[in-house]
């Protein structure tokens, strides 16, 4: 069965660095795109980048944009997100999604259980 | 960016009765929105993508329409296990994905 496992989330200090993984399993990880998204405490849903599933192509909310790199490693099934400069807003529960094998397709069939990213000093 | 808004924020419901669910797009989104369930302590669980289409292993008592800028999600019969936080999300800007601020279905 399709499965994703999240990992990495930890408490960090404002400014500083932090790698998530999304290790994926069940389906041909190198054929689909690979979203994060993530979700504050008690808020809704916010998309967060996408990565195509050569890893060709990347896109990232305004929020992130260059300080949250996105890559993917397919000989382990592996998503990345590099946080750097995290700030006290990025606090949320950090998902890897599931997309489809176009960019187009861009709704998410599966979700890992998230792993838990708190910024504070 | 597209911004989603859903209607009500609450709705209070019994198990059995019908519940309608809206999300309107601030731009047309042609046919490229899902809708999610996602229950207390778990993940979103996609329900509907292309406005209408029933994702695998859904329940016919789900069922999406809509297109352009007005979209529903109707749930025929509720179940006890249908209650929590509905979502909408349009693609059709998909290098900026959005999701609306939610729907939270509890009991009456």
């Amino acid at each position: 069965q399709v499965q994703l496992v999240e990992s990495g989330g930890d408490v960090v200090q404002p400014g500083k660095s932090l790698r998530l993984s999304c290790v994926a399993s069940g389906f041909t990880f190198s054929s689909f795109t690979i979203h994060w998204a993530r979700q504050a405490p008690g808020k809704g849903l916010q998309w967060v980048a996408v990565i195509s599933s050569d890893g060709s192509y990347k896109y990232y909310t305004e929020s992130v944009k260059g300080r949250f790199t996105v890559s993917r490693d397919n000989s382990i099934n592996t998503v990345f997100l590099e946080m750097n400069n995290v700030r006290p807003e990025d606090t949320a529960l950090y998902y890897c999604a599931k997309g489809g094998m176009i960019p187009q397709d861009a709704w998410h069939d599966r979700w890992g259980q998230g792993t838990l990213v708190a910024v504070s000093s | 960016d597209i911004l989603l808004t859903q209607s009500p924020a609450l709705v209070s419901v019994s198990p059995g009765e019908k519940v309608t669910l809206s999300c309107r797009a601030s731009q047309r989104v042609s046919n490229n929105v899902a809708w999610y369930h996602q229950k207390p302590g778990q993940s979103p669980r996609l329900l509907v993508y292309g406005a209408s289409t029933r994702a695998s292993g859904i329940p016919r008592r789900f069922s999406g329409t809509g297109s352009g800028t007005e979209f529903t999600l109707t749930i025929s019969s509720l179940e006890s296990e249908d209650f929590g936080v509905y979502f909408c999300q349009q693609y059709n800007d998909w290098v900026s994905v959005t999701f609306g601020g939610g729907t939270t279905v509890d009991f009456k």
